[in-house]
């Protein structure tokens, strides 16, 4: 059974250009959780998804970023118009169906943004 | 709000000592308590959690943990590290209702650097 697999695992862009998260979550698992990882800091929750809707995005910045976890494929985290203090490491979480509050969260490896 | 403070910033140990990590936490509703392991460029890995019940939990890799209610706190432990444990540790507190799913509030992480 796959692990959570995320794409790319490195990202450059410059200010300005858009940049496009991809999350698969584990087999079986509809739940996704975003969160971004700033440097020296802890994990900061950004939007929780189940198949094509969006529950929680209260931690998502109101500008710029987006997410969509559709009914087929992955789970998409979009940066528009990314800026310096945009760079930090960016995990995919999911959970089985039911999430409830002790369930576990199965972590991605992250994708790395660099914004130049 | 929740909130998860882990108290040292990077914890030198040498190898086969014993290790304490400390996390406290604050939350106004019963709690839910995980840590994770993230090995460098990884993502994160479970390494045990508190649901309910005894309150000394063990996990993997010989590590475990006591929640104290009364103190607010869950240190993680183990009697005897390997270099292998090299690694930065975080400690997690669920929060949310259910159908809002199972968002984590992470601490900002204790680097533990084993050494020869």
């Amino acid at each position: 059974n796959a692990g959570v697999m995320q794409n790319p695992r490195h990202l450059v862009r410059r200010r300005g250009q858009e940049a496009r998260l991809r999350c698969s979550p584990m087999k079986g698992h509809s739940h996704v959780y975003w969160y971004r990882q700033l440097p020296e800091e802890g994990l900061k929750f950004m939007v929780y998804l189940q198949k094509e809707n969006i529950i929680d995005e209260s931690g998502m910045p109101k500008e710029r970023f987006s997410a969509e976890f559709p009914k087929e494929g992955p789970s998409i985290l979009r940066i528009q118009q990314v800026v310096r203090g945009d760079s930090a490491a960016y995990f995919c979480a999911s959970s089985p169906t039911g999430s409830h509050r002790s369930d576990e969260q199965y972590f991605g490896p992250g994708t790395r943004l660099t914004v130049t | 709000a929740q909130s998860v403070t882990q108290l040292d910033s990077q914890v030198p140990v040498f190898e086969e000592a014993p290790v304490e990590l400390r996390c406290n936490y604050s939350s106004s509703v019963s709690v839910y308590l995980f840590w994770y392991v993230q090995y460098p460029n990884q993502g994160l890995q479970l390494l045990l959690k508190y649901l309910s019940g005894s309150t000394l939990v063990k996990g993997i890799n010989g590590f475990e943990a006591e929640f104290n209610k009364s103190q607010t706190s869950f240190h993680l432990r183990k009697p005897s590290v390997h270099i292998s444990d090299t690694a930065e540790y975080f400690c997690a507190v669920s929060v949310g209702r259910r159908e809002y799913g199972n968002k984590l509030v992470f601490g900002a992480g204790t680097i533990l650097r084993v050494k020869s």
